[in-house]
């Protein structure tokens, strides 16, 4: 039961151009999303997040855009840049609404970000 | 501040052989993860420690996987035996609280044969 899903294992984009990353979920108890970002040979590192009462964060270049009524939420990359090159993972936690799934994190498959100079 | 720490970085095995594996996390953190992430997956979570308790391990295979966070710092993770399946990344990570940001260690690559 795949609960967290990114179903575009890669993604080519040229510099300076913009690359969207999208990441749907079906459990709707989810209210706050993060997205992480994994070089080869080292652990994931936070990007950014979401919560459910928001439909929009932005920090610098990376905006998240969080769409509840389709369950979708997309990463957007304006402008990107060769060190952006890395896989992103999508994860999901239930936050507000707290409970035995508190603070745990489901994560998607991964999208293989590739940004050509 | 220094990160997450995990050895060995690589181990090879063959199936029914057993395996351990280390997590330093960063000082002061009181909760701490061990994700498996098969290859082309996302890191699913294992087991989870607040100090030195157990939050969370319904994901654990408990026939042949065990954890420990003795004292509230260092904790193994063991597989004992192993089989060909748990090829995997597995990695640690830490955090203040459970809704703080995570900070993940490099990883441990297993390869059983």
């Amino acid at each position: 039961d795949q609960q967290v899903k990114q179903n575009s294992p890669s993604l080519s984009v040229q510099e300076g151009r913009i690359s969207i990353l999208n990441c749907d979920y079906t459990n709707s108890m989810f209210d706050y999303f993060l997205w992480y970002k994994k070089y080869p040979a080292e652990g994931p590192t936070f990007l950014i997040s979401i919560s459910s009462i928001k439909d929009k964060n932005e920090d610098g270049r990376f905006t998240v855009f969080l769409n509840k009524s389709a369950k979708h939420l997309s990463l957007h990359i304006v402008p990107s840049q060769p060190g952006d090159s890395a896989v992103y993972f999508c994860a999901a936690t239930v936050f507000l609404k707290g409970g035995t799934s508190y603070g745990k994190l489901t994560f998607g498959q991964g999208t293989i970000l590739t940004v050509h100079p | 501040e220094a990160g997450v720490a995990q050895s060995p970085r690589y181990k090879i095995i063959e199936k029914r052989q057993s395996v351990a594996f280390w997590c330093n996390p960063i000082s002061g953190h009181a909760t701490l993860y061990w994700y498996q992430q098969i290859l082309g997956q996302g890191p699913k979570l294992l087991i989870q420690f607040q100090n030195n308790g157990v939050v969370d391990d319904s994901q654990l295979p408990k026939d042949r996987f065990s954890a420990e966070r003795l004292k509230g710092v260092d904790s193994t993770l063991k597989i004992q035996p192993a089989k060909l399946e748990d090829s995997a990344v597995y990695l640690c990570a830490s955090t203040w609280g459970a809704l703080d940001e995570q900070f993940f260690g490099p990883g441990t690559r297993l390869t059983v044969l």
